[in-house]
């Protein structure tokens, strides 16, 4: 089953804006991910945010966490046609412990638009 | 430094053909993951390992058997395909368990007929 549904499912904006993503999931987690995924390219690991940290940024990322509301939010700033890609959110439930994988929503489609 | 790397890239089977996917990572990571991508659904995970000879179920396992028999590859078979294992099949690994970064494959494009 799907964990994690990204909002919106495609999103499209001009050079030097800033994209917003949005991600919602069902159970407690231990940590939430991003990941990017190029057309025709492997999953690239963006940012890990825990479930005791409210916010995280790393470059032009920038990642927030509530725990309460089950949500993430994903923002790229100044946005680039380089950042043209597909974004998925990925949890890891705190229940079970193990290494049972990561929950992925089904993605945000960015085009950024020269 | 190749990372994971999948082979082979693109592969078209008949229905009730069977087949090996493999995956290789010089990461030296513990845990290895297959998962399967498909239109509108994201990735789900088909099966995984935490250490070299082991091998453990994920969210969608039924068609498909795997092995670790060396740190580094972990193999994923399909003993007789069927149409709707028409997928992208990705490889990963992590360090440790999956509360880790996961360093992913570019992945088998697989298409059964």
């Amino acid at each position: 089953s799907q964990q994690g549904e990204e909002d919106p499912q495609a999103l499209s904006i001009q050079e030097g804006e800033n994209a917003t993503m949005n991600c919602s999931y069902k159970t407690s987690i231990n940590n939430l991910q991003w990941y990017r995924q190029n057309s025709g390219r492997g999953l690239v690991h963006l940012i890990l945010i825990r479930s005791n940290e409210r916010e995280k940024h790393s470059g032009r990322l920038r990642v927030t966490l509530d725990t309460s509301k089950k949500s993430s939010s994903l923002l790229i700033t100044a946005s680039r046609a380089a950042d043209t890609a597909s974004y998925f959110c990925a949890t890891v439930a705190l229940s079970g412990g193990g290494a049972d994988g990561l929950t992925f929503g089904k993605g945000t489609h960015l085009i950024i638009q020269p | 430094n190749a990372g994971v790397t999948q082979t082979p890239k693109f592969r078209v089977l008949k229905t009730g053909q069977s087949m090996t996917l493999l995956c290789a990572q010089d990461m030296n990571h513990e845990y290895m993951y297959w998962y399967r991508q498909d239109p509108g659904m994201g990735l789900r995970l088909i099966h995984y390992s935490v250490g070299e000879g082991t091998t453990a179920k994920g969210e969608v396992p039924d068609g498909y058997n795997v092995s670790r028999l060396k740190k580094q590859n972990f193999l994923l078979g399909l003993e007789s395909a069927a149409p709707s294992q028409t997928s992208v099949y990705f490889c990963a690994s992590s360090q440790h368990r999956s509360h880790q970064p996961q360093h992913f494959g570019d992945g088998t494009r697989l298409s059964i007929l």
